[in-house]
């Protein structure tokens, strides 16, 4: 059974980087047949993707364009997790944010989220 | 981007109810359609995939159909664990729907 282990601060101060990782357990963040995500959610945007990243003989990385200037999403295969860094951070990027796995159905597109990590609440604010 | 519209952002219902929540799109997406269930102060959790298809250990209760623009999920028989708020996400582009909360009447 894969699970998903989130880890970082709660409360980030306006204009400074957020930075949380995502543990991995039951699978490998160098898996072929998984990308690794991580989606935000606050009463004012909803469920909003972020980005992913995924191995499939190399890294590739792809990121929402609300947020690709200041998002990185990158694997640790040597602590199997991956990571979110946010830049330049403002109180509108407060929300809880969920890793999560990618899975697909090869050669249909056919994709979706299962499972999630347990959540965080970041809060921005000096 | 591709925007969902979920109806009715809420309901009441009862225990044994027979449940309807749609889910509309703004253009066609095929049948690359998922239902979420979220528990308060939990993660979603996958229901349904590729528009019908049953998530290993969800409970038959749950139900998928519709293609193109318009899409259902229905819960057969309402259980109090079942009380929550449900979302579909389409996966072309990835964008969520903006909940239905389901209610005990």
């Amino acid at each position: 059974q894969v699970q998903l282990q989130q880890s970082g601060p709660g409360l980030v101060k306006p204009s400074q980087t957020l930075s949380l990782t995502c543990a991995i357990s039951g699978d490998s963040v160098s898996s072929n047949s998984a990308a690794w995500i991580w989606i935000r959610q606050s009463p004012l945007r909803g469920l909003e993707w972020l980005g992913r990243t995924y191995y499939r003989s190399k890294w590739y990385n792809d990121y929402a364009v609300s947020v690709k200037s200041r998002i990185t999403i990158y694997p640790d295969t040597s602590s199997n997790q991956f990571s979110l860094q946010l830049n330049s951070v403002t109180p509108e990027d407060t929300a809880v944010y969920y890793c999560g796995r990618e899975r697909h159905i090869a050669a249909s597109g056919y994709t979706w989220f299962d499972p999630w990590g347990q959540g965080t609440l970041v809060t921005v604010s000096s | 981007d591709i925007q969902m519209t979920q109806s009715p952002s809420s309901l009441s219902a009862s225990v044994g109810d027979r449940v309807t929540i749609t889910c509309r799109a703004s253009q066609n997406i095929g049948n690359y359609l998922n239902w979420y269930q979220q528990k308060p102060g939990k993660a979603p959790k996958l229901l349904i995939y590729a528009a019908s298809s049953l998530q290993s250990g969800v409970t038959s209760r749950f139900s998928g159909s519709g293609s193109g623009t318009d899409f259902t999920l229905t819960i057969s028989s309402l259980q109090r664990e079942d009380f929550a708020t449900y979302y579909c996400q389409q996966s072309h582009s990835t964008t969520f729907g903006g909940g239905t909360k389901v209610e005990i009447k």
